[in-house]
């Protein structure tokens, strides 16, 4: 089946560096992408990796290997408005748009 | 440029009543995607439209769900004789092209159903 696996909990200090997993069990994707939700908001995108490597977007980085069927989001110089949920998402190949893992509640705290 | 609109905000209904959830896209996207969310969870694909056409409704149940993007107005997300199951966050999402490609889907802030 199509699925994919993150922490459901991470807390990290303001100012600090906070990596994010996500596994995934899937026989072909086109990329893995991030977003970030506040409490009550709406999902807002963050990053998308087609290939493997690493992308930087200012403060936040993602970074993919499909060989270990593996990515993470990096986030740096934590702030206390990051604290938020993460999901990443990926399309998979066929009709299907985003599959969503459950979801990272990032908590920053001073 | 608006983003994407969905309206109401939030909806309450009684349990066997009809729930009509809109969806206006982002000017120029002709492609709309509805999900569900529960609560601590992530988000459920249900449906994907183009003008005139479901895609895929694979995500959606076969009972009491509908949906439809006419050429004209708004997608529209429709639950009949509602349960109390049916409580959740229902996000719009539109993109200017099919998700086979491109990395990006645009959100709208949601209707929170809640049934009672």
């Amino acid at each position: 089946g199509q699925s994919l696996e993150q922490p459901s909990e991470v807390t990290a200090v303001e100012g600090a560096i906070v990596q994010i997993n996500c596994t995934y069990q899937t026989s072909g994707f086109y990329g893995l992408s991030w977003y970030q939700q506040h409490d009550g908001g709406a999902p807002t995108f963050l990053s998308y990796n087609a290939l493997d490597g690493l992308e930087e977007t200012g403060r936040f980085s993602s970074f993919l290997s499909r060989s270990d069927s593996y990515g993470y989001l990096l986030l740096q110089e934590l702030q206390m408005k990051d604290s938020a949920s993460y999901f990443c998402a990926v399309y998979f190949t066929g009709n299907t748009p985003l599959v969503f893992g459950k979801g990272t509640r990032l908590s920053v705290i001073a | 440029n608006a983003g994407v609109m969905q309206n109401p905000r939030h909806l309450v209904r009684r349990r066997g009543q009809e729930a009509r959830l809109r969806c206006s896209p982002m000017k120029g996207h002709s492609h709309v995607y509805w999900y569900r969310q529960l609560p601590e969870e992530g988000l459920k694909f249900m449906v994907y439209l183009q003008k005139e056409n479901i895609i895929d409704e694979s995500g959606m149940p076969k009972e009491r769900f509908s949906a439809e993007f006419p050429k004209e107005g708004p997608s529209i997300l429709r639950i009949q004789q509602v349960v109390r199951g049916d409580s959740a966050a229902y996000f719009c999402a539109s993109s200017p092209r099919t998700s086979g490609g491109p990395s990006e889907q645009y959100f709208g802030p949601g209707t929170r159903l809640t049934v009672t």
